[in-house]
């Protein structure tokens, strides 16, 4: 089936620092969603986004749209302890009534 | 938050038992998703609704069934539990097919 090749894996940075992570596939997507999975918790959709080149920004959360419609990226500004979690992103291919997921960045800040 | 509920939250049963775990949403929203959820592998696809009476199956949907009955529940099945199906389980609801919302998920371990 359809896949989508998120990374990194996992990141382990200092409170403070920046983050980005990105998801590419060889299919071509209609709408990018990005999630967050707080441990023991079911995702939450963080920022979604339906057009190529689109930029949206959540507080400090900025999500891309990329030209090719092949790829996205989640930058986070000045991660805070709260920012720890499984990120995921996802995408809807055209006339698809279901998405495909990434495999997620685990986010682990050191105070 | 869009209103799903899931039940049981959490359950222990013992290998070649039935088991039903049910998803209600109240956001009347068309599009209904059961996912499983297993270190390594993300979020997996198992069925999914499209309106009353509409399934579809996911990847991974063997030693699983699904009903819908009303819009508001959709309800998943283990005919004949095996350990292999120890997981957290998701629901997910969807208004286009597209951004889903997930619920609170189901811990389900079978010995």
């Amino acid at each position: 089936g359809q896949q989508l090749n998120q990374s990194p894996q996992s990141m382990f940075i200092q409170e403070g620092e920046d983050v980005s992570m990105n998801c590419t596939s060889s299919s071509i997507f209609n709408t990018w969603l990005w999630y967050k999975q707080d441990p023991g918790e079911g995702p939450v959709l963080l920022i979604a986004l339906y057009k190529a080149g689109e930029l949206t920004s959540n507080g400090r959360l900025t999500a891309q749209f990329g030209i090719t419609r092949k790829d996205s990226f989640l930058n986070i500004s000045a991660s805070i302890p709260s920012d720890v979690g499984i990120y995921f992103c996802a995408g809807q291919l055209q006339g698809a009534q279901k998405l495909v997921f990434g495999q997620g960045t685990r986010l682990t800040i050191n105070p | 938050d869009a209103g799903i509920t899931q039940s049981p939250r959490h359950k222990v049963t013992e290998t070649g038992t039935p088991v039903t775990l049910r998803c209600h949403q109240t956001e009347n929203h068309r599009y209904m998703y059961w996912y499983r959820q297993d270190p390594g592998h993300g979020l997996r696809l198992i069925h999914y609704s499209y309106g009353v009476k509409d399934t579809d199956k996911g990847e991974v949907s063997d030693g699983y069934s699904v009903s819908r009955s009303k819009t508001e529940d959709f309800l998943l099945t283990l005919e004949s539990a095996t350990s292999s199906q120890t997981s957290v389980y998701f629901c997910a609801i969807s208004e286009t097919g597209g951004e889903q919302y997930f619920g609170p998920g189901t811990r389900l371990t079978v010995t």
